[in-house]
């Protein structure tokens, strides 16, 4: 069974902190991991994807995560927050055929001027 | 290239009252999904087609609801009988065959009285 565990519904950070959202899975197969973040009253936008290539994933808006198989883990990560990056988190975990995506319950981030 | 679009964007309906819902999905995608997403929670899978096929649903699909996509393209949610434990925001995505990643739309949010 699939599932993902996103620690800290509420984060918050200075602008310019370094930005540190947790999501832990769990998978019986090897894992396809996805961030997504969603702004009030939105759908949902890519931000990165771990598809069994590179470990360390760059995405969008200068995000990063890295996958570690030893502490399932997929943390994302961000040097310096920005106003514009508060918003929604979400971590999700997908089987090989990409038809079913499993998210976690999100973490909203706060950034604080 | 246009987005995976959702109409109506916001329902407001009584309790009893039909719902349906409709989601046009990126032109080349033969890929479809609908999840469900609650006050705090992540999406829930709902259903999903390729073609106009619909390969799963989920145990949370009950038998109030009913999606359709009947020539591959557009699909419809439809909810009978709507109860207030339906108020949620109900997302769609589409994917191609050949990529990962899902893209999803706005949503639409439904509200039962």
């Amino acid at each position: 069974a699939q599932s993902v565990t996103q620690l800290g519904s509420h984060v918050s950070v200075s602008e310019g902190a370094l930005v540190l959202l947790r999501c832990n899975y769990s998978s019986s197969v090897p894992p396809y991991l996805f961030w997504y973040v969603q702004y009030p009253n939105q759908g949902l936008q890519l931000l990165l994807k771990y598809t069994s290539a590179a470990t360390l994933v760059k995405g969008i808006n200068g995000f990063e995560a890295e996958f570690k198989k030893s502490e399932t883990s997929f943390h994302l990560t961000k040097p310096s927050a920005h106003m514009s990056d508060a918003a929604e988190y979400f971590c999700a975990v997908s089987l090989y055929n990409f038809n079913k995506f499993y998210f976690g319950s999100g973490t909203k981030l706060n950034v604080k001027p | 290239d246009t987005g995976v679009s959702q109409n109506p964007r916001h329902k407001i309906t009584k309790r009893g009252q039909n719902v349906t819902f409709r989601c046009d999905p990126i032109s080349e995608h033969n890929r479809l999904y609908w999840y469900r997403q609650t006050l705090g929670q992540g999406p829930e899978f709902l259903t999903y087609f390729q073609n106009e096929a619909q390969l799963e649903k989920s145990r949370l699909l009950s038998d109030r609801f009913s999606a359709e996509r009947p020539k591959g393209s557009f699909s419809t949610l439809e909810i009978q009988r709507t109860e207030q434990g339906d108020s949620a925001m109900y997302l769609c995505a589409s994917r191609s065959g050949q990529q990962e990643t899902q893209y999803f739309g706005p949503g639409t949010r439904l509200l039962v009285l």
